[in-house]
């Protein structure tokens, strides 16, 4: 029960263009989602989030929309740029109270290429 | 500042050996977690800790165990290794009031021949 889906393993794009990193969930009591960016033999870094109260998150380059009735996010990247050439994972959470480690459960992942 | 580091970086098993993987971070965190990732699953969570002295089991947590040894220190056992924990494992903090912000160190792969 995949609860967290990237459809797409893999996108390709130019440098300067967008790109546009899909995740869908399937669980209703998830209200806080995170964009992770992972280099090889490295662990993954936090990119951005995003709360169920908010429908968009911008930091920089990076923007997250959130669709509660469909139950997707996206991540654009604008313009994209050859180092942001990584594997990106959507993560979901649900709260669980203000004491309790939070659970996140990933998405398989997307691998970004973007092309000089 | 080192913040989650995970020893060792590589490790290679037989069947039915046992090791145990480390993870420390220095931020003053009260949640850890371990993770294993496998190619085209993401990442899974085995075990997590959401405050010293406390564990929970995670979504695959059969063949492990872990022990919170301080507020610093995570641990992951395998006691009789299997080929199908072939994974990269990684360890990951966070402090409640950050939402959900975890921090992940570097990755210990490991080989189950």
């Amino acid at each position: 029960d995949q609860q967290v889906k990237q459809n797409s393993p893999s996108l390709s794009v130019q440098e300067g263009r967008i790109s546009i990193l899909n995740c869908d969930y399937t669980n209703s009591m998830f209200d806080y989602f995170l964009w992770y960016k992972k280099y090889p033999a490295e662990g993954p870094t936090f990119l951005i989030s995003i709360s169920s109260i908010k429908d968009k998150n911008e930091d920089g380059r990076f923007t997250v929309f959130l669709n509660k009735s469909a139950k997707h996010l996206s991540l654009h990247i604008v313009p994209s740029q050859p180092g942001d050439s990584a594997v990106y994972f959507c993560a979901a959470s649900a709260r669980r109270g203000e004491t309790s480690g939070s659970r996140l459960t990933f998405g398989e992942g997307t691998q970004l290429t973007v092309n000089p | 500042n080192a913040g989650v580091t995970q020893t060792p970086k590589f490790q290679v098993l037989k069947t039915g050996q046992s090791m145990t993987l480390q993870c420390a971070q220095d931020m003053n965190h009260n949640s850890m977690y371990w993770y294993r990732q496998d190619p085209g699953m993401g990442l899974r969570l085995i075990y997590y800790s959401a405050s010293e002295g406390t564990t929970d089991k995670g979504e695959v947590p059969n063949g492990y165990n872990v022990s919170r040894l301080n507020k610093r220190e995570f641990s992951l056992r395998l006691e009789s290794a299997a080929p199908s924990q072939t994974s990269v494992y990684f360890c990951a903090s966070s402090q409640p009031g950050l939402r959900d912000t975890q921090y992940f160190g570097p990755g210990t792969r490991l080989t189950v021949l």
